[in-house]
């Protein structure tokens, strides 16, 4: 049973640059997450899908990202026109709602982005 | 709202000793749930426990044992005679039970250190 994989494990871009990162859930997961993490703080929610909808998106989220999921499987986060302030370990989890609730999320190594 | 608050941001024991990790959090919910995860070096989240907040019980794995105060809000964590393999930073995280995400909430962690 292989884990929450996700590529690249790191990016480093101009500013300015696009960037895509890929999260691929434990298979027959339905529910995928991403979250953002800063140097020495915790993990902060940016958005979430169950299957192929996104169904909650955090303020963090601004308007140069966005999340895909289009088959329900992996998922797709890309950053435009990056900034510094982009720089982060970007965690990708997933879960299954067919488990016992609250639904165990089960994360990736992530990709670490800096941007210069 | 909810946010969790980890005061020690870094712990240092030599090992063998016991070390107690705190985690208070805030929420207005009377149904919620209660996490910790490990995040050693290479950078992934482990998960450890996962505590309801009908369950006041405490529980012990192996060295490791969690203990929920309600009436404190607090969820701490203990790590009896603790080994260098610990060394990781600490996250205690918080879900809501009615947000229908079950997206979890970090606080900022703690970095154990268990020198030799």
């Amino acid at each position: 049973d292989t884990g929450v994989s996700q590529d690249p494990r790191h990016k480093i871009t101009k500013r300015g640059q696009n960037v895509t990162f890929r999260c691929d859930p434990i298979s027959e997961h339905n529910r995928l997450y991403w979250y953002r993490q800063t140097l020495g703080q915790g993990p902060e929610f940016l958005t979430y899908f169950q299957n192929e909808a996104q169904l909650e998106k955090s303020r963090l989220l601004s308007d140069r990202f966005s999340a895909e999921r289009p088959k329900g499987s992996f998922s797709t986060l890309e950053i435009q026109r990056t900034e510094q302030g982009d720089s982060a370990m970007y965690l990708c989890a997933s879960s299954s709602t067919g488990t016992k609730f609250p639904y165990e999320q089960y994360f990736g190594p992530g990709t670490r982005l800096t941007v210069t | 709202a909810q946010k969790v608050t980890q005061a020690q941001t870094e712990i240092s024991v030599v090992e063998k000793e016991d070390v107690t990790l705190d985690c208070v959090y805030e929420t207005r919910d009377t149904t919620y749930y209660l996490f910790w995860y490990k995040q050693p070096p290479s950078g992934e989240l482990v998960f450890l426990i996962r505590r309801n907040s009908f369950d006041e019980q405490n529980e012990i794995s192996g060295r490791y044992s969690w203990n929920f105060q309600k009436s404190t809000s607090s969820f701490n964590f203990t790590i009896t005679a603790s080994q260098v393999v610990d060394s990781a930073v600490y996250f205690c995280a918080l879900s809501e039970a009615l947000g229908g995400s079950e997206k979890l909430v970090f606080g900022k962690g703690t970095k154990l250190t268990v020198n030799p």
